[in-house]
């Protein structure tokens, strides 16, 4: 799997936007980026994923760069709940190799 | 429809017992994946299973690990002679397998702690 890259740490506001940058500069074309998250305590849950566009969904949004070596996950009202870690993880879309890689993550900080 | 089960949430050992990790997938998911995290630490793939069969075991310990998947009943991870350096939560997750699949359920982990 290719690697990527995150910061540690970020803080954020609460009630503001958050962006959550990953960095995958040895992407490959067939190479789907996801985002999972796992909040205190608990097991990772899946946030969003995307291929080329943009995407969003009741959770969050993924901004795709136009190269594909970087992304960036944006929450757009940011609240307690949303304190995790946010991994950034590749996977292959071609199947064959079905496991996702966990890197290090960000850790997310909400400041009431 | 159920998510993905752990048992026992939290088990205890002493050092030199043997521990059994148990995880029933989604319903209708055929595909389940073990992976261990230590304190403070991110998460690290052990081992990838389809019904009755091995896929992927690259990250599995050579020695005292084991992993199945019955045709029947939940997966199991078996873990013999614990050492404290075991202690840490393992996190089960499922998915449909094949190519279009895209997001994968994880349960709420098993807590591991050697004494």
């Amino acid at each position: 799997d290719a690697k990527t890259t995150q910061p540690n740490s970020m803080e954020s506001n609460e009630e503001e936007p958050v962006h959550l940058p990953c960095n995958h500069s040895t992407i490959s074309g067939t190479d789907y980026i996801h985002w999972y998250r796992q909040l205190p305590s608990q097991g990772p849950e899946y946030v969003i994923h995307g291929l080329t566009s943009n995407v969003n969904n009741r959770m969050a949004s993924l901004a795709i760069a136009e190269d594909r070596k970087s992304s960036t996950l944006i929450l757009h009202r940011a609240t307690l709940r949303d304190a995790a870690v946010y991994y950034c993880i590749l996977r292959d879309r071609r199947g064959g190799n079905e496991k996702l890689t966990f890197g290090t993550g960000t850790r997310l900080t909400i400041i009431p | 429809n159920a998510g993905v089960m752990q048992n026992p949430r939290h088990l205890v050992r002493r050092r030199g017992q043997e521990a059994r990790l148990r995880c029933s997938p989604m319903k209708g998911h055929s595909h389940v994946y073990w992976y261990r995290q230590l304190p403070e630490e991110g998460l690290k793939f052990m081992v990838y299973l389809q019904k009755e069969n091995i896929i992927d075991e690259s990250g599995m310990p050579k020695e005292r690990f084991s992993a199945e998947f019955p045709k029947e009943g939940p997966s199991i991870l078996r873990i013999q002679q614990v050492v404290r350096g075991d202690s840490a939560a393992y996190f089960c997750a499922s998915s449909p397998g094949g190519q279009a699949w895209v997001e994968a359920f994880f349960g709420q982990g098993t807590r591991l702690t050697v004494v």
